[in-house]
């Protein structure tokens, strides 16, 4: 059976409404961020990323806002398509010095897509 | 096109057995990562390597070891597995930038679906 605590955050919206997935991040030291989609039975897909001297960046379809004052992260989809429905999460790239990085994952928050 | 392969996509296995999960990617990337995915817990870094012999444990490195004898394969072993070690394993890869800040983003594998009984 399912555990208590253990449910994804779900949003469903319906086909051609835009979707809003939003994230908290943990250190304000992180300069850079990326959004991840990841298919049933598939990989992380990398979709969009920004880095922390930018507020806003847009790609097709797709947006990403970022509020380093309140350590929030959103991404916006417009027209969501069935093809979106999938697990969405959020990275932040925690430099520690010189070439060291390390990504620190979301737990993710399902996009259902209703037709 | 170049990409990131893990094999196998699934394996059933016995607690107590020696098992490893290949990783091969043909981007010629210097970095290459382990991670494990359970519910609740998202992805959760097993090992890294940042070139050929450099290895370094994450922050779930108990009971797993890797090995980078060239840049394109970082197997990870479970040297006797666990039913705690049921889980889907991801392979990612990135390419290191030398600069002021340095930014790599990761590219994953497909998975392995590990079921340890």
């Amino acid at each position: 059976g399912e555990s208590v605590g253990l449910h994804l955050p779900t949003l469903s919206v319906q086909e051609g409404d835009n979707s809003i997935i939003n994230c908290a991040y943990s250190n304000s030291a992180s300069d850079y961020f990326i959004w991840y989609k990841q298919e049933s039975g598939k990989g992380p897909q990398f979709i969009i990323d920004i880095r922390s001297n930018m507020d806003k960046r847009q790609g097709q379809r797709v947006t990403v806002l970022l509020n380093k004052t309140v350590k929030h992260l959103s991404l916006q989809i417009a027209a969501t398509q069935p093809g979106d429905s999938a697990v969405y999460f959020c990275a932040e790239n925690m430099n520690y010095g010189g070439a060291t990085n390390k990504l620190i994952f979301g737990t993710g928050t399902l996009l259902a897509v209703q037709p | 096109d170049a990409e990131i392969t893990q094999s196998p996509r699934h394996k059933i296995t016995e607690t107590g057995r020696q098992v490893t999960l290949a990783c091969h990617q043909t981007w010629n990337h210097n970095n290459m990562f382990w991670y494990r995915q359970d519910l609740g817990h998202g992805l959760r870094l097993i090992h890294y390597s940042y070139g050929v012999q450099d290895t370094n444990k994450g922050e779930v490195s108990d009971g797993y070891s890797v090995s980078r004898s060239n840049t394109e394969d970082l197997p990870l072993t479970l040297e006797s597995a666990a039913s705690s070690q049921t889980s889907v394993y991801f392979c990612a890869s990135s390419e290191r930038r030398i600069g002021v800040r340095p930014i790599e983003t990761q590219y994953f594998g497909p998975g392995t679906r590990l079921l340890v009984l």
